[in-house]
């Protein structure tokens, strides 16, 4: 089946550096990718929706100059986090769509960020 | 985006016992969506209802779509410790970006 990929699984990184999250869809082309947070015992919080070849949309109160999104090809989304500082540390899940009426979504392993 | 509103937010019970979880809006769905997440992990599929009144059974679990598709309710018989996680619900149909209601975290108990 259908199959989503994150890496890093887990990532720590000093405050103030950046750090990129990957997001594969492996074996089928998403026009769109969805990026969540989630913070522990709690829903996942969408960030933002990533459409291949323009610009992501952002939640509102989502800083998009923090949270960097890029979909440059169908089967890859890139999350970055700049300037991290300690509250970024988050489990972050992207999800992704082929689109289309059925809108079956499939959902990554997560990644977990330490920043220290 | 559509609001939901799930119910109770947290649940704690023995395994053996049955317990309903609640998936409420005042808007109307297409389809909606039930998923469960273990820590650390993404959320799965569990099932997708789409007809208003429908009922779908997944073993021990019950899924029934309201009629006025507004709601779902998510019912487990005899549960056991391995249906411990995070419920959550959301708006299927192509129309709806996935925003999650903020979930049921259920733990069972041996």
């Amino acid at each position: 089946g259908a199959v989503v990929s994150q890496h890093p699984s887990r990532v720590i990184c000093k405050s103030g550096t950046s750090v990129k999250i990957e997001c594969r869809s492996l074996d089928f082309q998403a026009t769109t990718m969805f990026w969540y947070r989630q913070f522990p015992k709690q829903s996942l919080m969408l960030m933002a929706t990533s459409n291949e070849g323009s610009k992501a949309t952002y939640e509102q109160g989502v800083e998009k100059d923090k949270f960097l999104i890029n979909h440059a090809s169908l089967t890859l989304s890139t999350l970055t986090v700049t300037s991290a500082h300690p509250e970024d540390s988050s489990f972050y899940i992207c999800s992704a769509t082929t689109g289309g009426s059925g809108n079956t979504i499939y959902f990554g392993e997560g990644s977990w960020l330490t920043v220290v | 985006t559509q609001l939901l509103e799930q119910s109770p937010q947290f649940l704690s019970i023995q395994e053996g016992e049955n317990l309903t979880v609640y998936c409420n809006s005042s808007s109307v769905f297409s389809s909606l969506q039930w998923y469960r997440q273990e820590p650390g992990e993404g959320p799965v599929l569990l099932v997708t209802v789409v007809t208003g009144g429908e009922v779908k059974k997944l073993k021990r679990l019950t899924f029934q779509f309201g009629d006025a598709r507004k709601d779902s309710s998510l019912h487990i018989t005899a549960a056991q410790p391995g249906d411990t996680g995070l419920y959550l619900c959301a708006p299927g149909g192509s129309n709806y970006k996935l925003t999650f209601g903020k979930g049921t975290l259920l733990t069972v108990n041996p």
